[in-house]
């Protein structure tokens, strides 16, 4: 059974950072790309960032790019995502989902319960 | 950047009813890249057809999707209890935003 376990969120000042994780498990995590997606409090779904089964390349959303990196250790079968120069709008839930192959991204087959991160003085 | 505009916004339906719900593209796209999810509160969202008319694994065939160009339909026949909830439609592209999700459309018991 494939299961995405996030930890990390939080509140943290505008400005601050924050790390999450995402750890996997019922699958062969070095084998598919990996995706953030998150959701504002009451809104709809915005994706973040996406990286490939090696973590050779990564992919941003314009509002997060030069803010957030994502990252991944398949020896842990882990999935991060580091949030640097938080601000009030990246209040949200994020969410870890899998992506159904390597180097796909059409769409998230699973996903994570989230983990919330606010973004507050 | 191609938007997915869903309509309606809220569909109140009885259990036993038919839901058609709607996504429209800004742009023409590959149905190979529109996909539909389902969110119920408190929950994660969850894979229901991908490739715009293949079910997800496990998701029954009272489900079902279809359309081309710009304008999709989620259909569920004979709504169940547990069907009330979020839907939303997403489209994959190549250069960035990788997905972009539509507004929603909720749902509801009338």
């Amino acid at each position: 059974e494939v299961q995405l376990l996030e930890s990390g969120g939080g509140l943290v000042q505008p400005g601050g950072s924050l790390r999450l994780s995402c750890a996997a498990s019922g699958f062969t995590f070095s084998s598919y790309a990996m995706s953030w997606v998150r959701q504002a409090p009451g809104k709809g779904l915005q994706w973040v960032s996406s990286i490939t089964a090696s973590g050779r390349a990564t992919f941003y959303a314009d509002s997060v790019k030069g803010r957030f990196t994502i990252s991944r250790d398949n020896s842990k079968n882990t999935l991060y995502l580091q949030m640097n120069s938080l601000r009030a709008e990246d209040t949200a839930v994020y969410y870890c989902a899998k992506n159904p192959s390597s180097g796909s991204y059409e769409f998230a087959d699973y996903w994570g319960q989230g983990t919330l991160a606010t973004v507050s003085s | 950047e191609i938007v997915l505009t869903q309509s309606p916004g809220t569909l109140s339906l009885s259990p036993g009813e038919r839901a058609t719900l709607s996504c429209r593209a800004s742009q023409s796209v590959s149905s190979s890249y529109l996909a539909w999810y389902q969110q119920k509160p408190g929950q994660a969202p969850r894979l229901l057809i991908y490739a715009a008319s293949s079910r997800a694994t496990g998701i029954p065939d009272r489900f079902s999707g279809s359309g081309s160009g710009t304008d999709f339909t989620l259909t569920i026949i004979r709504l169940e209890p547990e069907d009330f909830a979020v839907y939303y439609c997403q489209h994959y592209g190549s250069s960035a935003p990788m997905l972009t999700f539509g507004g929603g459309t909720k749902v509801e018991i009338k």
